[in-house]
């Protein structure tokens, strides 16, 4: 069975600090990964994504995602986070089906 | 593009009766839409997966009766709960997958969520 982890719950950060939430993943198969963002009363979109290729992924928004497959980890990094960056951050992977992580509030402050 | 409408986003019911929430893909065709259940602090949890024109697989532990799915053209997918209880409280959230795999965001787009409340 594959499963996500997703090790912090909460995170709070002052406006301009660096973010790396992480993810971890377990399944014996080939894996598509995703971060996804869901703001405040809005519904789930996509940041990133990884199906194959180079493993630093970029995506919207100024975040990366890098796949390191020894590690089983896909975490989302930030160099300078911003308010409007107050959201709830998905990890998701699809092995036979896209599963996801219970998420990570962040929280960044002026 | 790529926009998934899900209806209505919010629901009080009485125990006993049944909610209908529809999932609609505005300006694609989804061959697939699934069917998510997130609880308070929890992750999104797969329900079941409908193919247009076929039976929904569920999820094990997901009971097929109680969550009726009908997935009856390429844009619109509906889940029933039927005989709602206090326990059936939660957000329900749809997605679909484009008919073409390669679509904007690799096929999954995600509604806006329903939450159901049951009193």
């Amino acid at each position: 069975a594959q499963s996500v982890s997703q090790h912090n719950h909460h995170v709070i950060l002052s406006e301009a600090a660096s973010l790396e939430l992480g993810c971890n993943y377990s399944y014996g198969g080939t894996v598509n990964l995703f971060w996804y963002v869901q703001y405040p009363g809005q519904h789930l979109q996509l940041l990133l994504k990884y199906f194959s290729g180079d493993p630093l992924v970029k995506g919207i928004k100024g975040f990366e995602a890098e796949f390191i497959k020894s590690k089983f980890s896909f975490n989302l990094r930030k160099p300078s986070v911003q308010w409007s960056d107050t959201a709830e951050y998905f990890c998701a992977v699809k092995g036979n089906k896209l599963t996801f992580g219970t998420g990570t509030q962040l929280k960044v402050e002026l | 593009g790529a926009v998934v409408s899900q209806h209505p986003s919010w629901v009080i019911c009485k125990s006993g009766t049944s909610v209908k929430i529809e999932c609609r893909s505005l300006d694609f065709q989804a061959t697939t839409m699934f069917w998510y259940r997130q609880f308070p602090k929890q992750s999104l949890m797969l329900m079941a997966t409908s193919n247009e024109g076929s039976k929904a697989t569920y999820e094990q532990g997901v009971e097929k009766d109680k969550f009726l799915i009908n997935h009856a053209s390429l844009t619109l997918s509906t889940l029933t709960v039927t005989s709602a209880h206090p326990e059936d409280s939660s957000f329900y959230i749809c997605s679909a997958r484009a008919k073409q795999l390669w679509d904007t965001n690799y096929g999954y787009t995600f509604g806006s969520g329903t939450r159901l409340t049951v009193v």
